[in-house]
């Protein structure tokens, strides 16, 4: 399977603890973005990633939320000190270079990963 | 990013085409409007985009009004696989990178 993949799938956590999910994009796609999804709901966009830089960070990615894309390639989403509502799905996608990506600029969106804070 | 305003919910026999609404009385000139569709426990997938034209693909069509104020987007025969939420969104393009901002969506029920 060739598309973006995230792992894990589920996480079932305790208020307060951490938690960290990752993406892998698919190979040749430098741009990664992070939403957050609760339900009945759309996407709500988190941050994004050209390769390694953060270069955009919405406001609901509070101090408990870093998320980070060391080699440009994978990226790592950690939740530190979990809430109740930090419960939600959280998706992530990726897209083609801007030269190659052409007007459509197609973001290709993972499975998620659902958390659940107790 | 300018809104749009989508009817939370509709409902479709099987094999019968759909025209799901979609108003952006806001868009600006260079807004292209871009449809995504959500089915139950996945990500959101592509569907189709346009500017100006009407655009055909092998999942939909897209239908813009003349003053670009709203579209519809067309699935010409509905299968139980298309029940999903779909989402119009509009993507203005800065320096090429695409924040995109989905709103609730439509929810489509495809009743056998």
């Amino acid at each position: 399977d060739t598309g973006v993949s995230q792992n894990p799938r589920h996480k079932i956590t305790k208020r307060g603890q951490n938690v960290t999910f990752r993406c892998d994009p698919i190979s040749e796609h430098n741009r990664l973005y992070w939403y957050r999804q609760t339900l009945g709901q759309g996407p709500e966009f988190l941050t994004y990633f050209q390769n390694e830089a953060q270069l955009e960070k919405s406001r609901l990615l509070s101090d408990r939320f870093s998320a980070e894309r060391p080699k440009g390639s994978f990226s790592t989403l950690e939740i530190q000190r979990t809430e109740q509502g930090d419960s939600a799905m959280y998706l992530c996608a990726s897209s083609l270079p801007a030269r190659l990506a052409g007007n459509s600029n197609e973001q290709f969106f993972g499975p998620g990963t659902r958390l659940t804070v107790l | 990013d300018a809104k749009t305003t989508q009817p939370n919910s509709m409902e479709s026999n099987e094999e019968e085409p759909v025209h799901l609404p979609c108003n952006h009385s806001t868009i600006s000139g260079t807004d292209y409007i871009h449809w995504y569709r959500q089915l139950p426990s996945q990500g959101p997938e592509y569907v189709i985009h346009g500017l100006t034209s009407n655009v055909n693909n092998r999942m939909a069509s897209l239908a813009i009004a003349e003053d670009r104020k709203s579209s519809t987007l067309i699935l010409h025969r509905a299968t139980l696989r298309d029940a999903a939420v779909y989402y119009c969104i509009l993507r203005a393009i800065s320096g090429g990178y695409q924040k995109v901002t989905f709103g609730i969506g439509t929810k489509l029920q495809v009743i056998p």
